[in-house]
């Protein structure tokens, strides 16, 4: 079975832009959750979506956004990028309805640098 | 903001050595868990400990769970080389709540 698959795995950008992660979950879950690691602030929860909705939102400003097909397949979006943004995102899948009451398995993480 | 703490925040031991890491959290939970991860990677779930439970193995780990002290502990016996990464416990409240990861600790395993 593969794991979870999450593109681009690095990419630099400049304070301004916007930026598009993706992350393809492993094959029949449908709990997604994103997380942003920063060496300062460590795990920081972005995210969780299910069957397409958004069930929980961390506290990130309006700029960060995400999304979740119908595949399960899910993006996020940042807009407007900042120097602080520049973190490794990693994104979560989970076979269980509710991501917090059974194990995650992350992706490698997509590296963004913002200059 | 975090639930656990992990302590301590860095561990250097020789390899064949246990290592012996804490986790305290805040307030009440469904389970408890930890991951590890090597430098610049995704996290790799190791153990999950559920409310209801005390103790639980797998392979070389063993981790502890007192939930009336708010406190999990994760112990990685005949270290190696190899287990050289940080390790984070992640609480679980249950519900519609969202996993909650701690700042992680560093451990060093001197070949």
């Amino acid at each position: 079975k593969a794991g979870v698959t999450q593109t681009p795995r690095y990419l630099i950008k400049t304070r301004g832009q916007q930026v598009t992660l993706s992350c393809s979950p492993i094959s029949g879950h449908r709990s997604v959750s994103w997380y942003q690691q920063t060496p300062g602030q460590g795990l920081q929860f972005l995210f969780e979506y299910f069957s397409e909705t958004q069930r929980n939102k961390g506290n990130f400003p309006g700029r960060f956004s995400g999304r979740q097909f119908s595949n399960s397949r899910s993006e996020m979006n940042v807009s407007t990028l900042e120097l602080g943004d520049s973190a490794l995102y990693l994104c979560a899948s989970s076979p269980t309805a509710l991501a917090n009451t059974g194990e995650l398995f992350f992706g490698e993480g997509s590296r963004l640098t913002v200059l | 903001s975090q639930q656990g703490e992990e302590d301590p925040q860095a561990l250097s031991i020789q390899e064949g050595e246990n290592a012996t890491m804490n986790c305290s959290y805040k307030t009440s939970i469904n389970n408890l868990q930890w991951y590890r991860q090597n430098s610049g990677r995704g996290l790799v779930h190791l153990i999950l400990i559920r409310s209801n439970e005390r103790e639980k193995h797998s392979g070389r780990l063993r981790v502890t769970l007192d939930t009336s002290k708010k406190s999990s502990s994760l112990l990685i016996t005949a270290s190696r080389a190899a287990d050289t990464a940080s390790y984070f416990c992640a609480t679980g409240q249950g519900g519609s709540e969202k996993l909650v990861f701690g700042k992680g600790m560093k451990l060093t395993v001197n070949p």
